[in-house]
């Protein structure tokens, strides 16, 4: 099945260690967002790529960081992660140019914790 | 002022009962869309149900359909026959605009618990 993959479910890091979470996915989508969700919370967009343009969200610190090498994977790159990035990370992909009534697929998520 | 709004602090329904979660949103920009997402304790979004601007019925699929009332700007979504798997964490968003990098835009959502 189609799908959005994130690598690792769970991920365990020390403070200002650098840490990369994974996304890929099979729906040859040309939009790939992540999302950091806190516990209770709604998602908050951080970044999204249509195609190999990179948009990055006003209020995204300059400790995240994005890669999307190809149509299939995107990763995030934490460089220093503090206590307060302990989250759960949301990857999204969705058909670009063709409207609003495209949805956001998601994978399965991420949960990140900062020893 | 915020764009989604979802005031319903946690839902309680008996298992094959009909439930209603409220969303209102607001815009001034024409062409939008209103989703509906599932997000269970295991964390996993699950879209539900889309509503655009511009659709003339309310939205159904399977159990869940969409009480779209345009000119109130609320975009209720209704479960009918409730099932335990139904407990979760239930979110309204908004897409404005036909362009290919408009955002979607989460309400704060909504949790529903149904007892059996």
């Amino acid at each position: 099945d189609a799908m959005v993959i994130q690598n690792p479910r769970y991920q365990v890091t020390q403070f200002g260690k650098p840490v990369t979470l994974s996304c890929s996915q099979t729906l040859n989508h040309n939009v790939m967002y992540w999302y950091q969700q806190k516990s209770s919370q709604a998602p908050k967009l951080l970044f999204h790529y249509y195609d190999k343009d990179f948009n990055n969200e006003a209020d995204t610190p300059d400790n995240f960081q994005s890669r999307r090498p190809n149509t299939s994977f995107c990763f995030l790159d934490i460089r220093s992660p503090g206590l307060g990035d302990a989250a759960m990370y949301l990857c999204a992909t969705s058909r670009g140019a063709q409207g609003s009534n495209q949805p956001q697929h998601f994978g399965d998520g991420t949960r990140l914790s900062i020893l | 002022a915020q764009k989604i709004t979802q005031t319903q602090p946690g839902m309680f329904v008996q298992e094959k009962e009909a439930v209603t979660l409220d969303c209102t949103y607001d815009t001034s920009d024409p062409s939008y869309g209103l989703f509906w997402y599932k997000q269970p304790s295991s964390g996993e979004m699950i879209f539900l149900i889309y509503q655009g601007s511009y659709d003339q019925q309310n939205a159904t699929e399977g159990r869940y359909s969409l009480n779209f009332q345009k000119a109130r700007k609320s975009a209720n979504l209704v479960i009918s026959a409730s099932q335990l798997g139904d407990s979760a964490m239930y979110f309204c968003a908004m897409r404005e605009g036909p362009g290919a990098n408009s955002k979607l835009t989460f309400g704060k959502g909504i949790t529903l618990s149904v007892r059996p």
